[in-house]
């Protein structure tokens, strides 16, 4: 039973690029979370998928961002015209139900933008 | 408007010592309280979990423990090993909204 994928575990992008972030929930679940980890701080919390919907993205920069979680295939951060101030550790997560306390992490994208 | 305040920012501890985090947080609305162990390169992986109706919850050498009035709480590591040696991270959730708060970190060195 494999845990939360997430690929790519490195991306490096340059200035103005898009980068594209995939996470693959546990089987069988159908909740995802992101979190945009940046150097010495905690993870904050960016989004909430549940297939097909969108939850809650209070914590989604207004520009350039966006997430999806489509019926089939894994879920999908998209960064559009990446600065270097995207540079950070991308994590997701996904849960069964809606639960934190039942959501497993993946091991991260780390997105450097040059 | 940080929520979810954690100290120290990091911290060294002798093998065998006890190692403590402390964690505030101002949202009432909160009812689940988890702490995070991340190595690195790894995602954060759930450690030990309370809910606010217990004072404490101790799991072998970890323990919570949890003070509702002082809107507070910390994680203790007792006999600590240089295999704990990680960034440790407090969280605080509404469980309805399906989502986390999380503190800071706490880096933890622990020399053998």
């Amino acid at each position: 039973n494999a845990g939360v994928m997430q690929n790519p575990r490195h991306l490096v992008r340059r200035r103005g690029q898009e980068a594209r972030l995939r996470c693959s929930p546990m089987k069988g679940h159908s909740h995802v979370y992101w979190y945009r980890q940046l150097p010495e701080e905690g993870l904050k919390f960016m989004v909430y998928l549940q297939k097909e919907n969108i939850i809650d993205e209070s914590g989604m920069p207004k520009e350039r961002f966006s997430a999806e979680f489509p019926k089939e295939g894994p879920s999908i951060l998209r960064i559009q015209q990446v600065v270097r101030g995207d540079s950070a550790a991308y994590f997701c997560a996904s849960s069964l139900i809606k639960s934190v306390t039942e959501a497993f992490f993946g091991q991260g994208t780390r997105l450097t933008v040059v | 408007q940080q929520q979810v305040k954690q100290s120290p920012q990091s911290l060294i501890v002798q093998k065998g010592g006890i190692s403590i985090i402390n964690c505030a947080y101002e949202n009432t609305a909160f009812d689940y309280f988890p702490w995070y162990q991340q190595f690195p390169g790894k995602g954060p992986a759930l450690l030990i979990a309370i809910r606010p109706d217990v004072s404490e919850k101790k799991e072998g050498r970890f323990t919570i423990s949890f003070n509702k009035s002082a809107k507070q709480f910390s994680l203790h590591i007792m006999d600590s090993q240089p295999g704990d040696s990680a960034t440790y991270f407090c969280a605080a959730s509404n469980t309805n909204a399906g989502k986390s708060t999380f503190g800071d970190g706490t880096t933890l060195t622990v020399k053998p």
